[in-house]
């Protein structure tokens, strides 16, 4: 089946520094992505999100990327900070039947260090 | 208001045990949705209702019996369930099921003894 999945499990950056988190996808008829933040002990939260027909957009001090030619997507945080230590999950969701749901990523743990 | 409820936050039950978990959202949503979560792992979809009506079962064991009284709660019954059940659980909705983006709640965390 089609999978969503993450290059790294695991991403340590100093605080202050920029953040890049990668995901790569396979199901080339996904036409939304979305990132999530998960702290310790607490549910997904929604960062931001793109539509395939965009590939790129900003937020407040995040930036989703997406290279539909490569099937890749990218989340960026500027100027970490402490409280950005969580796992990131990407998720893709399709236009039509199962793809309608969302498929999460494996995951990636940030740590940011002081 | 986007917030999603969960309670309780903590449970843990027996194998012989009969217990429910509740998730409540007033954000009008009429897609509301259930997921399995263990460590270190993404969210798994187990059920998907609809405007009240069970529209997919992940194939989900009959241990675990979903109910959606009205628009705004979702409920899990649990019977007999086994040690590999001890996880996460998290709730979430949309505004319907073919919108994307899905918010949930701080989820259940279970322990079957």
């Amino acid at each position: 089946g089609e999978s969503v999945g993450l290059h790294l499990p695991t991403l340590s950056v100093q605080e202050g520094d920029n953040s890049i988190i990668n995901c790569a996808y396979s199901n080339s008829a996904s036409d939304y992505f979305i990132w999530y933040k998960q702290e310790s002990g607490k549910g997904p939260q929604f960062i931001i999100d793109i539509r395939s027909n965009m590939d790129k957009r900003q937020g407040q001090r995040v930036t989703v990327l997406l290279n539909k030619t490569v099937k890749h997507l990218s989340l960026q945080i500027a100027a970490t900070q402490p409280g950005d230590s969580a796992v990131y999950f990407c998720a893709e969701k399709g236009s039509s039947g199962s793809a309608r749901q969302l498929t999460f990523g494996s995951g990636t743990q940030l740590t940011v260090l002081p | 208001d986007t917030e999603v409820t969960q309670t309780p936050k903590h449970l843990v039950m027996g194998m012989t045990n009969k217990k429910s978990l509740k998730c409540e959202q007033h954000m009008g949503h009429r897609a509301m949705y259930w997921y399995k979560q263990k460590a270190k792992k993404p969210p798994e979809l187990m059920f998907v209702y609809s405007y009240e009506k069970l529209s997919i079962n992940e194939s989900v064991p009959s241990r675990f019996s979903p109910e959606c009284p009205n628009s705004s709660l979702l409920n899990l019954h649990l019977h007999a369930l086994q040690p590999e059940d001890s996880a996460l659980y998290l709730c979430a909705s949309s505004l319907w099921t073919g919108a994307e983006t899905q918010y949930f709640g701080p989820g259940t965390r279970l322990l079957v003894l």
